[in-house]
């Protein structure tokens, strides 16, 4: 069965400093990759997505996330992080249409002015 | 459009009411999904619909009963519901189709309180 794991639950950078959050993923072959980003009380944002192809993916707001076979690993990033950033980011594996998302369990994003 | 809208936003009913959430999207998606969230979780999957057919159902308690009237809307009614399931509910759509891109769009939630 397919599994996410996101080790940080609780990240705080200051602005301006560069993020990666760290995600994990176990799937028998090449899953949909996701990454999602939650305000509080809101609904899920898409911030990027990987299929196939360019194992470097850019998405909305200034993140990458880089897809890493080897290591089972779908890593964000963004080099410069934004007070407006801090939110809950949620790691997802999608593994065919119409079946279920598996999230991992979020990393809190707090970051210092 | 890219939107996904679920009303009512917040929703406060009685262990003994009758509610209904709602969402609609019309972006062509034949998969529409039903999600529960507790604070500070990720979200869970309740149901999910393909084609206007429930597909999955992950063995939610039948105070939740799913419906999907045509290929834009979905319903979640509620019936006597028990405290502990005040959460936010989320609604996804995504395509289902070989070809297509299987990302979920999700809807802002309702959020609920059972009193």
């Amino acid at each position: 069965a397919q599994s996410v794991t996101q080790p940080d639950i609780h990240i705080t950078v200051s602005e301006g400093a560069s993020l990666e959050l760290r995600c994990n993923y176990s799937y028998g072959a090449t899953p949909y990759l996701f990454w999602y980003v939650q305000s509080p009380g809101q609904g899920l944002q898409l911030l990027l997505k990987y299929f196939s192809g360019d194992t470097l993916v850019q998405g909305i707001k200034g993140f990458e996330a880089e897809f890493k076979r080897s290591q089972s690993s779908f890593n964000l990033r963004k080099p410069s992080v934004h007070w407006s950033d801090a939110a809950e980011y949620f790691c997802a594996v999608g593994p065919n249409y119409g079946q279920n998302f598996v999230f991992g369990p979020g990393t809190r994003l707090s970051v210092l002015p | 459009d890219t939107e996904v809208t679920q009303t009512p936003k917040h929703l406060v009913m009685g262990m003994t009411n009758k509610k209904s959430l709602k969402c609609e999207q019309h972006m062509g998606h034949r998969a529409m999904y039903w999600y529960k969230q507790k604070a500070k979780k990720p979200p869970e999957l309740m149901f999910v619909y393909s084609y206007e057919k429930l597909s999955i159902n992950e063995s939610v308690p039948s105070r939740f009963s799913p419906e999907c009237p045509n290929s834009s809307l979905l319903n979640l009614h509620l019936h006597a519901l028990q405290p502990e399931d005040s959460a936010l509910y989320l609604c996804a759509s995504s395509q289902q189709r070989t070809g297509g891109s299987p990302e979920a769009f999700f809807g802002q939630g309702t959020r609920l309180t059972v009193v």
